[in-house]
């Protein structure tokens, strides 16, 4: 498994401001994953995060809105950029270990108002 | 379609039953299947990864795998309160593309 934390764990903010999502592991990790699960639904990955290579989107999710970083193999952030209530969710970190198996973080729970 | 479909429940089993979930999906040409377990307020945990056709057990949890039918199950032995919680079906699409059900919300009654 792996030892995942995120920072800070919830927040909340004002319309039109930016957030920036932490998330730290205890060891080394190729594929880091940023998901968003909204109240009631089910996952939604946001992008890929690699070190060395810019981030891979999903279809409906662009670098302006959610730019990445990933300075190195345990360390990666997410920012949600000029939010809307509508950004209001949990955004959470995964990590793969092995060949396919994810790992979450706890978690961010974010409200804007 | 969508691509990893569950039954939203909720499915309510008393202390000690078998509780019986189940998932399908879409894509034929997927490999590895996932069950994670989420608390209401929580992040998703691990339960079990399969593979291969067939049970696999580990536990008072089985993970069912039928490929040829498009369905993966999980079975929770001798229920507790404790595994009150919603329950996330993943399916591994290839190329590090993982697809998560809407997930089943179990309750169990003391």
């Amino acid at each position: 498994s792996a030892v995942i934390s995120q920072k800070p764990s919830r927040d909340i903010c004002q319309r039109g401001t930016s957030l920036t999502i932490q998330c730290q592991v205890d060891s080394q990790v190729t594929m880091m994953f940023w998901y968003r699960q909204q109240p009631g639904q089910s996952l939604t990955l946001i992008a890929t995060a690699n070190q060395g290579s810019e981030a891979t989107y999903e279809s409906g999710f662009v670098i302006d809105k959610f730019p990445i970083s990933r300075p190195n193999l345990t360390f990666s952030t997410l920012t949600v950029s000029n939010m809307s209530p509508e950004d209001s969710s949990i955004y959470l970190c995964s990590v793969q270990r092995g060949t396919d198996t994810q790992y979450f973080g706890p978690g961010t729970r974010l409200t804007v108002l | 379609q969508k691509e990893v479909e569950q039954n939203s429940g909720p499915l309510s089993v008393p202390e000690g039953a078998i509780a019986s979930l189940n998932c399908t999906y879409s894509d034929r040409g997927s490999q590895s299947f996932f069950w994670y377990r989420q608390y209401s307020g929580k992040s998703p945990e691990l339960i079990m990864s399969i593979y291969s056709n067939g049970d696999k057990e580990d536990g008072r949890f089985t993970a069912q795998l039928n490929k040829a039918s498009q369905y993966v199950s999980l079975l929770i032995r001798d229920s507790q309160p404790s595994d009150s919680a919603t329950y996330l079906c993943a399916v591994n699409l290839g190329n590090n593309d993982m697809r998560f059900g809407a997930g089943t919300r179990l309750t169990v009654k003391p």
